[in-house]
């Protein structure tokens, strides 16, 4: 069984750019949820993905947009990119029925200069 | 609105002693309660659930904790540390009143240091 695999594992990007992370979901997991986890926090909620649409949505700017494909896997953008961008990025898969039953990937590491 | 409290950013023991980690909670509806594990440089590996039954749930690694409703807590234990369990514990809350999203609130996280 094929864990949850996120790309980049680092990425570097200059303020006002846009980023695109991506993430495969566990093999059997329809639902993909996105967690920024600044230095030294845990992590913060952004969305959730179930059956390519937004399910819920924590307390980010609209700059911060998501997609989920017919395959669950996902991609998370961010535009206008802001020095406090800067943070661990975690997707998580969930089986199907059982969304709150969230394995992470290892992250994508974005530092925003 | 649902929040975690870690009360300890490190807790330190030796190895071999017994270990635990606190967590509170605060949630609407009853709680589905979580702890992770982060080591450097990594994503968050799941230890543990409590959804529902026995008060007392054990996870991997030998990793287990207590549910208590009336003190809304969900503290980690082990009976007896390792050195390789070092490492960023987090304890996270789902509520069942939150709507379809099955957002996670997490707390700040403890480290934890087992020395020899």
């Amino acid at each position: 069984e094929t864990g949850v695999t996120q790309s980049p594992t680092h990425l570097i990007k200059t303020r006002g750019q846009q980023v695109t992370l991506r993430c495969s979901s566990q093999s059997g997991h329809n639902t993909v949820s996105w967690y920024q986890q600044a230095l030294g926090q845990g992590p913060q909620f952004i969305f959730q993905y179930y059956r390519e649409e937004e399910n819920g949505r924590g307390n980010f700017p609209p700059r911060f947009s998501g997609l989920q494909f017919p395959n669950y896997s996902s991609e998370l953008n961010v535009n206008a990119l802001e020095l406090d961008d800067s943070a661990l990025y975690l997707c998580a898969s969930s089986p199907q029925d059982r969304a709150y039953e969230q394995y992470f990937g290892p992250g994508t590491r974005l530092t925003v200069t | 609105a649902q929040s975690v409290a870690q009360p300890e950013d490190q807790v330190n023991v030796a190895e071999g002693n017994p270990l635990t980690v606190k967590c509170t909670y605060s949630v609407s509806g009853n709680p589905y309660l979580f702890w992770y594990v982060q080591y450097p440089n990594r994503g968050l590996q799941f230890l543990l659930k409590y959804i529902t039954g026995d008060n007392l749930v054990k996870g991997s690694y030998g990793f287990e904790a207590e549910f208590n409703k009336s003190q809304t807590s969900f503290h980690l234990k082990k009976p007896s540390a390792l050195v390789s369990d070092s490492a960023l514990y987090f304890c996270a809350v789902r509520g069942t009143n939150t709507g379809t999203a099955s957002k996670l609130t997490f707390g700040t996280g403890t480290r934890l240091q087992v020395t020899l």
